[in-house]
Protein backbone atom coordinates (compact mmCIF):
# COMPACT_ATOMS: atom_id res chain seq x y z
CA UNK A 1 0.00 0.00 0.00
CA UNK A 2 1.33 3.53 -0.53
CA UNK A 3 2.08 5.29 2.45
CA UNK A 4 0.79 8.44 1.03
CA UNK A 5 -2.34 10.32 0.36
CA UNK A 6 -2.85 13.42 -2.35
CA UNK A 7 -5.71 14.99 -4.22
CA UNK A 8 -6.73 13.02 -7.31
CA UNK A 9 -6.63 16.31 -9.38
CA UNK A 10 -6.19 19.96 -9.62
CA UNK A 11 -6.57 22.85 -11.82
CA UNK A 12 -5.20 25.91 -11.87
CA UNK A 13 -4.00 28.85 -15.05
CA UNK A 14 -0.98 29.46 -16.52
CA UNK A 15 0.87 31.91 -14.69
CA UNK A 16 -0.15 30.96 -11.07
CA UNK A 17 0.92 29.39 -8.13
CA UNK A 18 0.33 25.77 -7.65
CA UNK A 19 0.87 24.24 -4.14
CA UNK A 20 -0.02 20.52 -4.01
CA UNK A 21 -0.13 18.40 -0.55
CA UNK A 22 0.60 15.35 0.53
CA UNK A 23 -0.33 13.33 3.63
CA UNK A 24 2.17 11.11 4.99
CA UNK A 25 1.04 10.30 8.89
CA UNK A 26 3.03 7.34 9.22
CA UNK A 27 6.28 8.35 7.81
CA UNK A 28 9.50 6.65 9.34
CA UNK A 29 12.00 8.12 10.48
CA UNK A 30 14.42 7.15 7.56
CA UNK A 31 12.43 7.98 4.88
CA UNK A 32 12.36 11.31 2.30
CA UNK A 33 10.11 12.89 0.75
CA UNK A 34 10.29 12.78 -2.79
CA UNK A 35 8.13 14.15 -5.76
CA UNK A 36 8.30 12.91 -9.32
CA UNK A 37 6.56 14.44 -12.56
CA UNK A 38 5.03 12.41 -15.23
CA UNK A 39 3.89 12.75 -18.45
CA UNK A 40 1.86 10.74 -20.62
CA UNK A 41 3.50 7.76 -22.00
CA UNK A 42 7.14 8.86 -20.26
CA UNK A 43 8.99 7.41 -17.52
CA UNK A 44 9.03 9.48 -14.04
CA UNK A 45 11.16 12.61 -13.55
CA UNK A 46 12.31 13.65 -10.40
CA UNK A 47 11.18 17.30 -9.19
CA UNK A 48 12.82 17.35 -5.38
CA UNK A 49 13.41 16.13 -2.45
CA UNK A 50 13.52 16.61 1.06
CA UNK A 51 13.48 15.37 4.93
CA UNK A 52 12.34 18.62 6.72
CA UNK A 53 12.02 22.55 6.82
CA UNK A 54 12.07 23.48 2.91
CA UNK A 55 14.22 22.83 0.00
CA UNK A 56 13.92 25.09 -3.01
CA UNK A 57 15.14 24.42 -6.92
CA UNK A 58 15.63 25.75 -9.63
CA UNK A 59 11.53 24.19 -10.71
CA UNK A 60 10.06 23.95 -7.40
CA UNK A 61 10.04 24.49 -3.13
CA UNK A 62 9.02 21.97 -0.76
CA UNK A 63 8.07 22.43 2.42
CA UNK A 64 8.04 19.79 4.79
CA UNK A 65 6.68 20.51 8.44
CA UNK A 66 8.52 20.04 11.65
CA UNK A 67 6.28 16.56 12.54
CA UNK A 68 6.99 15.63 9.01
CA UNK A 69 2.87 14.02 8.36
CA UNK A 70 2.78 16.16 5.49
CA UNK A 71 4.56 18.01 2.81
CA UNK A 72 3.29 20.57 0.12
CA UNK A 73 4.72 20.83 -3.66
CA UNK A 74 4.85 24.33 -4.52
CA UNK A 75 4.88 25.19 -8.43
CA UNK A 76 5.42 29.08 -9.21
CA UNK A 77 3.99 30.47 -12.06
CA UNK A 78 2.78 27.37 -13.75
CA UNK A 79 2.81 27.12 -17.72
CA UNK A 80 0.73 25.09 -19.58
CA UNK A 81 3.93 22.45 -19.85
CA UNK A 82 3.65 22.35 -16.39
CA UNK A 83 0.14 19.75 -17.36
CA UNK A 84 1.19 16.52 -15.64
CA UNK A 85 0.79 13.85 -12.98
CA UNK A 86 2.64 14.79 -9.76
CA UNK A 87 3.80 12.15 -7.48
CA UNK A 88 4.50 12.19 -3.83
CA UNK A 89 6.97 9.60 -2.36
CA UNK A 90 7.78 8.70 1.37
CA UNK A 91 10.83 6.27 1.22
CA UNK A 92 14.26 5.66 2.64
CA UNK A 93 16.49 6.75 -0.19
CA UNK A 94 19.62 6.47 1.33
CA UNK A 95 19.47 2.91 1.90
CA UNK A 96 17.48 -0.47 1.90
CA UNK A 97 16.39 -2.28 -1.48
CA UNK A 98 12.56 -1.21 -1.32
CA UNK A 99 11.32 -0.45 -4.62
CA UNK A 100 9.30 3.06 -4.70
CA UNK A 101 5.28 2.33 -3.90
CA UNK A 102 3.58 4.96 -5.91
CA UNK A 103 0.33 6.29 -4.87
CA UNK A 104 -2.21 7.24 -6.83
CA UNK A 105 -0.64 10.45 -8.08
CA UNK A 106 -2.52 14.01 -8.59
CA UNK A 107 -3.05 14.71 -11.73
CA UNK A 108 -2.40 18.80 -12.45
CA UNK A 109 -4.21 20.44 -15.32
CA UNK A 110 -2.85 23.57 -16.25
CA UNK A 111 -5.10 25.85 -18.09
CA UNK A 112 -4.36 28.88 -20.43
CA UNK B 1 22.21 13.45 -13.52
CA UNK B 2 22.11 10.01 -14.06
CA UNK B 3 20.75 8.49 -16.90
CA UNK B 4 18.95 4.68 -17.40
CA UNK B 5 18.25 4.32 -20.82
CA UNK B 6 15.35 1.76 -21.65
CA UNK B 7 14.71 -0.47 -24.83
CA UNK B 8 12.43 -0.70 -27.01
CA UNK B 9 9.97 2.26 -26.59
CA UNK B 10 7.79 0.56 -27.86
CA UNK B 11 7.12 -3.14 -29.26
CA UNK B 12 4.01 -4.73 -31.10
CA UNK B 13 3.51 -8.49 -30.90
CA UNK B 14 1.89 -11.27 -31.62
CA UNK B 15 0.44 -13.21 -28.76
CA UNK B 16 2.20 -16.52 -27.41
CA UNK B 17 5.70 -14.74 -28.64
CA UNK B 18 8.71 -13.34 -25.72
CA UNK B 19 9.41 -9.44 -25.59
CA UNK B 20 12.67 -8.47 -24.30
CA UNK B 21 12.74 -4.86 -22.32
CA UNK B 22 16.29 -4.13 -21.67
CA UNK B 23 16.81 -1.32 -18.67
CA UNK B 24 20.69 0.11 -18.85
CA UNK B 25 22.22 2.29 -16.25
CA UNK B 26 24.30 4.56 -18.47
CA UNK B 27 26.96 6.25 -15.74
CA UNK B 28 26.49 4.59 -12.78
CA UNK B 29 26.07 1.35 -10.88
CA UNK B 30 23.40 -0.30 -10.19
CA UNK B 31 22.67 -2.66 -7.83
CA UNK B 32 19.37 -2.84 -7.35
CA UNK B 33 16.54 -2.26 -10.05
CA UNK B 34 13.21 -2.08 -10.05
CA UNK B 35 10.63 -2.70 -12.55
CA UNK B 36 7.19 -1.16 -13.05
CA UNK B 37 4.11 -1.73 -14.87
CA UNK B 38 1.17 0.82 -15.24
CA UNK B 39 -2.09 0.85 -17.07
CA UNK B 40 -3.52 3.49 -18.77
CA UNK B 41 -5.00 6.57 -16.28
CA UNK B 42 -3.44 4.17 -13.44
CA UNK B 43 -0.09 4.85 -11.19
CA UNK B 44 2.67 2.49 -11.67
CA UNK B 45 2.70 -0.73 -9.83
CA UNK B 46 5.58 -2.65 -8.76
CA UNK B 47 6.15 -5.46 -10.19
CA UNK B 48 9.76 -6.93 -9.21
CA UNK B 49 13.14 -5.90 -7.27
CA UNK B 50 16.00 -6.70 -9.59
CA UNK B 51 19.65 -7.37 -7.87
CA UNK B 52 22.66 -7.80 -9.54
CA UNK B 53 23.60 -11.32 -9.42
CA UNK B 54 21.10 -12.62 -7.36
CA UNK B 55 17.43 -13.89 -8.21
CA UNK B 56 14.65 -11.25 -8.53
CA UNK B 57 12.10 -10.59 -5.72
CA UNK B 58 8.78 -10.26 -7.24
CA UNK B 59 5.45 -8.52 -5.62
CA UNK B 60 2.61 -10.52 -5.04
CA UNK B 61 0.62 -11.79 -7.38
CA UNK B 62 3.15 -10.99 -10.39
CA UNK B 63 4.11 -14.33 -11.63
CA UNK B 64 8.06 -15.13 -11.65
CA UNK B 65 7.88 -17.81 -14.77
CA UNK B 66 5.73 -14.84 -16.79
CA UNK B 67 8.09 -11.77 -16.54
CA UNK B 68 11.60 -13.40 -15.80
CA UNK B 69 13.96 -10.72 -14.83
CA UNK B 70 18.00 -10.95 -15.14
CA UNK B 71 20.29 -8.88 -13.83
CA UNK B 72 23.68 -9.96 -15.26
CA UNK B 73 25.70 -7.01 -14.23
CA UNK B 74 26.08 -3.88 -12.71
CA UNK B 75 24.28 -1.40 -15.87
CA UNK B 76 21.97 -3.75 -17.17
CA UNK B 77 18.49 -5.40 -16.14
CA UNK B 78 16.22 -7.12 -18.99
CA UNK B 79 12.78 -8.42 -18.52
CA UNK B 80 11.16 -10.74 -20.43
CA UNK B 81 7.55 -11.16 -20.50
CA UNK B 82 7.12 -14.97 -21.96
CA UNK B 83 4.48 -15.80 -24.37
CA UNK B 84 2.65 -13.00 -23.98
CA UNK B 85 -0.76 -12.39 -24.20
CA UNK B 86 -2.94 -9.06 -25.13
CA UNK B 87 -3.99 -8.51 -21.33
CA UNK B 88 -0.38 -8.62 -20.82
CA UNK B 89 -0.22 -5.11 -22.92
CA UNK B 90 0.84 -2.25 -21.09
CA UNK B 91 3.50 0.15 -20.15
CA UNK B 92 6.43 -1.22 -18.47
CA UNK B 93 9.37 0.85 -16.79
CA UNK B 94 12.50 0.33 -15.29
CA UNK B 95 14.02 2.23 -12.29
CA UNK B 96 17.32 2.19 -11.14
CA UNK B 97 18.86 3.20 -7.88
CA UNK B 98 22.52 5.55 -7.72
CA UNK B 99 23.15 5.22 -4.15
CA UNK B 100 26.90 5.92 -4.58
CA UNK B 101 25.55 8.91 -6.19
CA UNK B 102 26.24 12.82 -5.07
CA UNK B 103 22.84 13.80 -5.99
CA UNK B 104 20.17 14.31 -4.00
CA UNK B 105 17.93 12.67 -6.53
CA UNK B 106 18.70 8.60 -6.09
CA UNK B 107 15.94 6.68 -8.46
CA UNK B 108 16.53 6.80 -12.00
CA UNK B 109 14.09 6.12 -14.50
CA UNK B 110 13.86 4.55 -18.01
CA UNK B 111 11.34 6.13 -20.65
CA UNK B 112 9.45 2.78 -20.70
CA UNK B 113 8.50 0.91 -23.20
CA UNK B 114 4.99 0.35 -24.60
CA UNK B 115 3.73 -3.38 -25.14
CA UNK B 116 1.00 -3.88 -27.31
CA UNK B 117 0.25 -7.45 -27.71
CA UNK B 118 -1.93 -8.57 -30.96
Amino acid sequence: LAKTTQPISMDSYEGQEVNITCSHNNIATNDYITWYQQFPSQGPRFIIQGYKTKVTNEVASLFIPADRKSSTLSLPRVSLSDTAVYYCLSWDSGGGADGLTFGKGTHLIIQP
Amino acid sequence: GAVVSQHPSRVICKSGTSVKIECRSLDFQATTMFWYRQFPKKSLMLMATSNEGSKATYEQGVEKDKFLINHASLTLSTLTVTSAHPEDSSFYICSARDLAGQLNEKLFFGSGTQLSVL
